[in-house]
C-alpha cells in the first residue's frame, strides 16, 4: 500500500547544531513532497516543499533533498534554535490537475532542541 | 498565521451525538480540505471540497460529510458520533487543487464521551 513514514520517532540536538530529519516514502508515482511542522496546539505550518524533477530544495536555513531512486526524503535545518522544536512531517502530494490534492502525511517526527 | 480560522476551538459530545465544525478559508482560497488527527499521529484526509462540489475523499464513512458556501467557506458534519472520533479536525485551504500550497487552520479538538 502507499504510505509516507518516517525514521525516528524523536530527534533531539544541541542548540546550535545542524538537524536532519528522514522520511520514506513507498509510492513511486509521488511527484511533490511537502515538510510541516506542527507546534503544540496548533495546525501543521508549510516549511518548504519539493518536486519530484528536483532533487534539492533550500529555503532560509531549511534545505530539503530529494532521493527518488530509494524513495526518501530528507529535511535539513541548520543551527538550529529552541524555536524550531516541534513534531515535523513529510507529506504527499499526489496531486493532478482536476483532481483532489490529498496529502498523505506520515506519523511525524519530534525534535526536541537541548541548550 | 495562515488566515484560516476554525470554530469552536474545543468542543465536548457524547457518543451518538451530531457535531457541525466549521472552517474559513484564506482569502482568495477556493479549495478547502480537512483532515483528522488522532494523538500523536499524523493528519489523514478526510475530503476536499472544490468550489461547492466534494472533489475527492479519503477512507471515512458516509457519516462524515460537508458543504462549502460561496464564499469558500466550510462545514464539517459528523453524525452517530463514535468514541474513535475523538481528535483534532483540521481544514486547509488553497487556490485550486493541484500543485499547491496548503494553508492550515488551528483545528478544532473534539472529546466524544
Amino acid at each position: 500500500g502507499e504510505s509516507v513514514g518516517l525514521h525516528l520517532p524523536t530527534l533531539s540536538v544541541q542548540e546550535g547544531d545542524n538537524s536532519i530529519i528522514n522520511c520514506a516514502y513507498s509510492n513511486s508515482a509521488s511527484d511533490y513532497f511537502i515538510w510541516y511542522k506542527q507546534e503544540s496546539g496548533k495546525g501543521p505550518q508549510f516549511i518548504i516543499d519539493i518536486r519530484s524533477n528536483m532533487d534539492k530544495r533550500q529555503g532560509q536555513r531549511v534545505t530539503v533533498l530529494l532521493n527518488k531512486t530509494v524513495k526518501h526524503l530528507s529535511l535539513q535545518i541548520a543551527a538550529t534554535q529552541p524555536g524550531d522544536s516541534a513534531v515535523y512531517f513529510c507529506a504527499e502530494n499526489k496531486a493532478r490537475t482536476g483532481t483532489a490534492s490529498k496529502l498523505t502525511f506520515g506519523t511525524g517526527t519530534r525534535l526536541q532542541v537541548t541548550l | 498565521e495562515t488566515g484560516v480560522t476554525q470554530s469552536p476551538t474545543h468542543l465536548i459530545k457524547t457518543r451518538g451525538q451530531q457535531v457541525t465544525l466549521r472552517c474559513s478559508s484564506q482569502s482568495g482560497h477556493n479549495t478547502v480540505s480537512w483532515y483528522q488527527q488522532a494523538l500523536g499521529q499524523g493528519p489523514q484526509f478526510i475530503f476536499q471540497y472544490y468550489r461547492e462540489e466534494e472533489n475527492g475523499r479519503g477512507n471515512f464513512p458516509p457519516r462524515f460529510s460537508g458543504l462549502q458556501f460561496p464564499n469558500y467557506s466550510s462545514e464539517l458534519n459528523v453524525n452517530a458520533l463514535e468514541l474513535d472520533d475523538s481528535a483534532l479536525y483540521l481544514c486547509a485551504s488553497s487556490f485550486t487543487s493541484g500543485y499547491n500550497e496548503q494553508f492550515f487552520g488551528p483545528g478544532t479538538r473534539l472529546t466524544v464521551l
